[in-house]
C-alpha cells in the first residue's frame, strides 16, 4: 500500500489549459514537498508547505495543503510543454523522519 | 554553492561484484536520504542517515546493502554480491532538517551485467 497515492497517474493535455494534480493520504504530515523529475535528472525541489490550509504560487503553479494536512493539490495554470515532466509529491509524516514519495503524475503537454 | 554530488553518474558491475555509491550533500546539510527508481517508476525510499547515525533503514533489504555517513566524508551506499535485479537509477538527497524540502544529486545509474 503506498502511502502518498497520487492522480491521475498519466496526463496528456493542449498547451494553454489548466491542470490539477492530486495527492492524497491517511496519514497527516508535518510538512509535504512537491517536485519535478526531468528524464535522466533528479527531482527539483518546488515548494515545501507546512501549515494546514496554507497556498502557495510559483508563477502559473499553485500549491494548496488540505486543512487536515493528509493531502495536497498543484494547479497549473496555462500550461506550456517545457512544464513536461514527472511531478512527485513526498512528504514527512508526523512524528516519523524519514521522507516518503507519492507515486508520480506523468505529464506531457502537448504544442 | 555546490549542490548534492553524486558520484559516479553511471556504474557497471558484473554479477558477484560490489558496487558503490558516493553522495555529497550541500554544505550544511546534515540529513542524508537513499532512494531507488526502476525506469517509468516513482522513488522508493531507502535509508535516512544523519552524521554517524542511521536514522531509518526500514526502506533497505537487509542482505547486501549498507549504507553510512561518516563525520568526515560523503555518504555511502554500499551492495555488495549485487545481482541483475540491482539495476536501477540510486538518488541521494541531503536536507538541513527532517521537516524542510530535500535537495536531490543526478543520480547513480547501476547497471548489473
Amino acid at each position: 500500500t503506498q502511502l502518498l497515492e497520487q492522480s491521475p497517474q498519466f496526463l496528456s493535455i493542449q498547451e494553454g489549459e489548466n491542470l490539477t494534480v492530486y495527492c492524497n493520504s491517511s496519514s497527516v504530515f508535518s510538512s509535504l514537498q512537491w517536485y519535478r523529475q526531468e528524464p535522466g535528472e533528479g527531482p527539483v525541489l518546488l515548494v515545501t508547505v507546512v501549515t494546514g490550509g496554507e497556498v502557495k504560487k510559483l508563477k502559473r503553479l499553485t500549491f494548496q495543503f488540505g486543512d487536515a494536512r493528509k493531502d495536497s493539490s498543484l494547479h497549473i495554470t496555462a500550461a506550456q510543454p517545457g512544464d513536461t515532466g514527472l511531478y512527485l509529491c513526498a512528504g514527512v509524516r508526523t512524528g516519523a523522519n524519514n521522507l516518503f514519495f507519492g507515486t508520480g503524475t506523468r505529464l506531457t503537454v502537448i504544442p | 554553492n555546490a549542490g548534492v554530488m553524486q558520484n559516479p553518474r553511471h556504474l557497471v558491475r558484473r554479477r558477484g561484484q560490489e558496487a558503490r555509491l558516493r553522495c555529497s550533500p550541500m554544505k550544511g546539510h546534515s540529513h542524508v536520504y537513499w532512494y531507488r527508481q526502476l525506469p517509468e517508476e516513482g522513488l522508493k525510499f531507502m535509508v535516512y542517515l544523519q552524521k554517524e547515525n542511521i536514522i531509518d533503514e526500514s526502506g533497505m533489504p537487509k542482505e547486501r546493502f549498507s549504507a553510512e555517513f561518516p563525520k568526515e566524508g560523503p555518504s555511502i551506499l554500499r551492495i555488495q554480491q549485487v545481482v541483475r535485479g540491482d539495476s536501477a537509477a540510486y538518488f541521494c538527497a541531503s536536507s538541513p532538517g527532517a521537516a524542510g524540502g530535500a535537495f536531490f544529486g543526478q543520480g547513480t545509474r547501476l547497471t548489473v551485467v
